[in-house]
């Protein structure tokens, strides 16, 4: 099955800087890789996915780029604020292919922790 | 648009005990997803319905899980009987298409 690596485990950075997380994945099949937030004791939410015919999705300070050659797709944040900090995951979708339709198959996350 | 509705938020039970969670999935939604998150770590598939047909229980423990999905609508997650290493937060998700998943609250079990 499909394997995501997501890197760093932890990040901090100060409020009004920018942020990456980058994830590599295993299965050139994915087709569709989301970004969920989720704050501590909450549910994940989605911010941001792109799709495999798209290279890069912006929305407002948030941005993901894929780079389907290399299998790995990253999330920008620029001009972080305090509210950014939560633990972000990266996600990845082989859908369309029998039995795994729509599947997300998930990174271990990233803590993000914005000081002000 | 109400969202996905999980019960309940917690609990606590001892090993070998048994525990049910129920889900109610965003109106019209067809595809229903449990999944497991154990503390430090991203989301773990269990199973997948489409309606009400299992598409997905590949990671599903049947020894000790189960799960349904009557009429395609709500959903219950079962776990007889209970191991220390089933305390994880239990997550249903929802979808209309392929893609998008839209996660409810979750049910915190922790297990003594």
């Amino acid at each position: 099955g499909e394997n995501v690596e997501q890197h760093p485990s932890t990040l901090s950075v100060q409020e009004g800087d920018s942020a990456v997380i980058k994830c590599t994945y295993s299965d050139s099949a994915s087709n569709y890789f989301p970004w969920y937030k989720q704050e501590l004791g909450k549910r994940p939410q989605l911010i941001i996915d792109i799709r495999s015919n798209v290279g890069e999705k912006k929305d407002q300070r948030i941005a993901v780029t894929l780079n389907k050659t290399a299998k790995h797709f990253s999330l920008h944040i620029t001009e972080t604020q305090p509210e950014d900090s939560a633990v972000y995951f990266c996600a990845a979708s082989i859908a369309g292919r029998g039995s795994t339709l729509g599947r997300l198959y998930f990174g271990r996350g990233t803590q993000l922790t914005v000081w002000p | 648009e109400a969202g996905v509705a999980q019960s309940p938020r917690y609990k606590i039970i001892e090993k070998r005990q048994s525990v049910a969670f129920w889900c109610n999935p965003i109106s019209g939604h067809a595809t229903l997803y449990w999944y497991q998150q154990i503390l430090g770590q991203g989301p773990k598939l269990l199973i997948q319905f489409q309606n009400n047909g299992v598409v997905d229980d590949s990671q599903l423990p049947k020894d000790r899980f189960s799960a349904e999905r009557l009429k395609g609508v709500d959903s219950t997650l079962k776990i007889q009987p209970a191991k220390l290493e089933d305390s994880a937060v239990y997550l249903c998700a929802s979808s209309l298409g392929a893609h998008e998943q839209y996660f409810g609250p979750g049910t915190r079990l922790t297990v003594t």
